[in-house]
């Protein structure tokens, strides 16, 4: 049972547009959420996060946006660089408290390509 | 600091073979996380550490996988016998108290043939 889903694969977007990156979850226990990219041959680094209290949140280039009523999240990365090219993975978790302290669900990841 | 250090690297190994994957946390961290990637699943929760003692271990797919933190500095994730559905990245995390991100490791590519 996938709790966190990325339902596009892929992404493939022109230097200096706009990238939109999609995800949906199921649980609603999950009121903390973030976003990891990946270069190969390397582990997921943090960039970006949010709490159930906001619905947006900001990073330079990179915005995270969160519907909870749709329970659905996207990071928003404009203007979009060849070096943002990786996967991305969002990952939600429940706020403190019992066993499930810290515990991240990540979705399956996107593979974004931006081209010169 | 270092970050989270991880050995080996890349490991080949033949099926039915014993295989040990190792982690360094980083230093004060108490939260100690084991995932694996795969491309049909992304990345999975295997099991976590809190203070050194096992919280949750309900991702561990199956009995042939073990992982021990003897200390605060070490973990180690134990494939025994390995079979070539175990082929996968497996990647240590930490984070300390508080609501943080966890730190990854560069993870460790095995591949049972």
């Amino acid at each position: 049972d996938q709790q966190v889903k990325q339902n596009s694969p892929s992404l493939s977007v022109q230097e200096g547009r706009i990238s939109i990156l999609n995800c949906v979850y199921t649980n609603s226990m999950f009121d903390y959420f973030l976003w990891y990219k990946k270069y190969p041959a390397e582990g997921p680094t943090f960039l970006i996060s949010i709490s159930s209290i906001k619905d947006k949140n900001e990073d330079g280039r990179f915005t995270v946006f969160l519907n909870k009523s749709a329970k659905h999240l996207s990071l928003h990365i404009v203007p979009s660089q060849p070096g943002d090219s990786a996967v991305y993975f969002c990952a939600a978790s429940p706020l403190a408290g019992g066993t499930s302290y810290g515990k991240l669900t990540f979705g399956q990841g996107t593979i974004l390509t931006v081209h010169p | 600091d270092a970050g989270v250090i991880q050995s080996p690297r890349h490991e080949v190994t033949e099926m039915g073979q014993e295989v040990t994957l190792r982690c360094k946390p980083i230093s004060g961290h108490d939260y100690l996380f084991w995932y694996r990637q795969t491309m049909m699943r992304g990345l999975e929760l295997l099991i976590y550490f809190n203070n050194n003692v096992p919280i949750d271990d309900s991702g561990m797919p199956e009995d042939r996988f073990s992982a021990k933190m003897p200390n605060a500095s070490f973990s180690t994730l134990k494939i025994q016998p390995s079979e070539p559905r175990d082929s996968a990245v497996y990647f240590c995390a930490s984070h300390d108290r508080g609501f943080d991100t966890q730190y990854f490791g560069p993870g460790t590519r095995l591949t049972v043939l």
